[in-house]
């Protein structure tokens, strides 16, 4: 099983551009997540679903939208990408319940310049 | 609300050396407490959890976490530490009886010396 794959592993964008970085998930997870990832700051919720066609935001949304049409698939949209969003962004699943561990990608790096 | 802290934001440790990691948490209710480690361009591995039970709690690579509900902390342990497990180390919290999603520490970054 390749787990969960984020792509793409880099990338840059001007202000104002917009992209979607895109996460899968082989493991039949139920719960998916994405968080971003600054400095000292530990990891923030952004958005997260809970199934297919059912998603809900996190703790700091704004700015970002998500879609879930398949239980396989989770991106995450940027819309005006603005430097404030200059960030490490990493996608999770769980499966089971609340008392399980999530499973992370590796990661997309996002330069907003 | 819940919240989670790591007070120490580097830990230095000689190999063959013991290592802890702290890690204090807050929940109104029962806790589920995560212990997760990252590599440098790498995702958070999960290393070991606290459910319910024995407070102490083996994990991956020889850790092992020790739960103190009096004084809410949930410390990584490893008693003899290699060069390779340096790393950045996250603690995680989630209050059972109410909160819908993990809340993560900001991180300890523990550095081996050979």
């Amino acid at each position: 099983n390749a787990g969960v794959t984020q792509t793409p592993k880099f990338r840059i964008l001007k202000i104002g551009q917009s992209m979607t970085l895109q996460c899968t998930q082989d493991m039949n997870h139920n719960y998916m997540y994405w968080y971003r990832q600054d400095p000292g700051m530990g990891l923030k919720l952004i958005y997260y679903s809970v199934g297919a066609g059912i998603t809900d935001k996190g703790e700091v949304p704004n700015g970002y939208n998500v879609s879930r049409s398949t239980t396989e698939d989770f991106p995450l949209r940027l819309e005006l990408a603005a430097p404030s969003q200059t960030s490490v962004y990493f996608c999770a699943g769980r499966t089971g319940g609340s008392n399980q561990p999530q499973h992370f990608g590796d990661g997309t790096r996002l330069s907003i310049l | 609300a819940q919240s989670v802290a790591q007070p120490e934001d580097q830990v230095n440790v000689a190999e063959g050396n013991p290592l802890t990691v702290k890690c204090t948490y807050s929940v109104s209710g029962n806790p589920y407490l995560f212990w997760y480690v990252q590599y440098p361009n790498r995702g958070l591995q999960f290393l070991l959890k606290y459910i319910t039970g024995d407070n102490l709690v083996k994990g991956s690579y020889g850790f092992e976490a020790e739960f103190n509900k009096s004084q809410t902390s949930f410390h990584l342990k490893k008693p003899s530490a290699l060069v390779s497990d340096s790393a950045l180390y996250f603690c995680a919290v989630r209050d059972s009886g109410s909160a819908r999603q993990l809340t993560f520490g900001s991180g300890t970054q523990l550095t081996v010396l050979p």
